[in-house]
């Protein structure tokens, strides 16, 4: 089976902290994804990655970063926390082509970082 | 640009009842749908997909869809519902083509509500 880890479940963290989200897939998916959740909003995707130092901006980029140096892992980084980036953050990974591809995203668990 | 639509917010439904959480997307192309459930605090899990083929879908969990292209709809049904399956349900549609064809929009998420 797939396994997308997520590497803290809970976070709180206060304004103005950067923090760092990492995000570990084991299945060689070459597109990694960071969505953000938040209620009555559904999934928005922040960035996205097709390889390794690839990224591409999502439809929520502002005050994100991201860093992807090896396959397997993708990292989120919030450099200046805000109380508004209180929100489940959810990494997801998938294949592009190929003999495996089957389509869908496989999700991590969930990071839930509180901003104070 | 791709977009899906979840028209409620919430369904409720009695245990034993079929049940049906509605999705409608627009998307230029042949599109690729998908259905996830997510339960408290977790993250998303994968339950069916359309690509190409039947218009009638098996998932997960005993859960089914119909891909409807003229109605651009993908209602996913149960015929009997199980307390378990209360939980949020996020439809998803990918265009295979074109730019950002890596990743999934998601719609907003209904609530799903089984009573005993």
């Amino acid at each position: 089976d797939v396994k997308v880890t997520q590497s803290s479940r809970y976070l709180v963290k206060r304004t103005g902290e950067k923090v760092f989200l990492e995000c570990v897939q084991d299945m060689d998916h070459e597109n990694m994804f960071w969505y953000r959740q938040d209620p009555g909003l559904g999934l928005r995707l922040i960035y996205f990655s097709y390889d390794v130092k690839m990224k591409e901006k999502g439809d929520i980029p502002e005050g994100y970063s991201v860093s992807r140096e090896k396959k397997e892992r993708f990292s989120l980084i919030l450099e200046s926390a805000s109380t508004n980036q209180t929100s489940m953050y959810l990494c997801a990974s998938s294949l592009t082509s190929g003999r495996r591809y089957t389509g869908e995203l496989f999700f991590g668990e969930g990071s839930r970082l509180t901003v104070l | 640009a791709q977009s899906v639509a979840q028209p409620e917010d919430q369904v409720n439904v009695a245990e034993g009842n079929p049940l049906t959480v509605k999705c409608t997307y627009s998307v230029s192309g042949n599109p690729y749908l998908f259905w996830y459930v997510q339960y408290p605090n977790r993250g998303l899990q994968f339950l069916l997909k359309y690509i190409t083929g039947d218009n009638l879908v098996k998932g997960s969990y005993g859960f089914e869809a119909e891909f409807n292209k003229s109605q651009t709809s993908f209602h996913l049904k149960k015929p009997s519902a199980l307390v378990s399956d209360s939980a949020l349900y996020f439809c998803a549609v990918r265009n295979p083509s074109g730019a950002g064809s890596y990743q999934l929009t998601f719609g907003k998420g209904t609530k799903l509500s089984v009573i005993p």
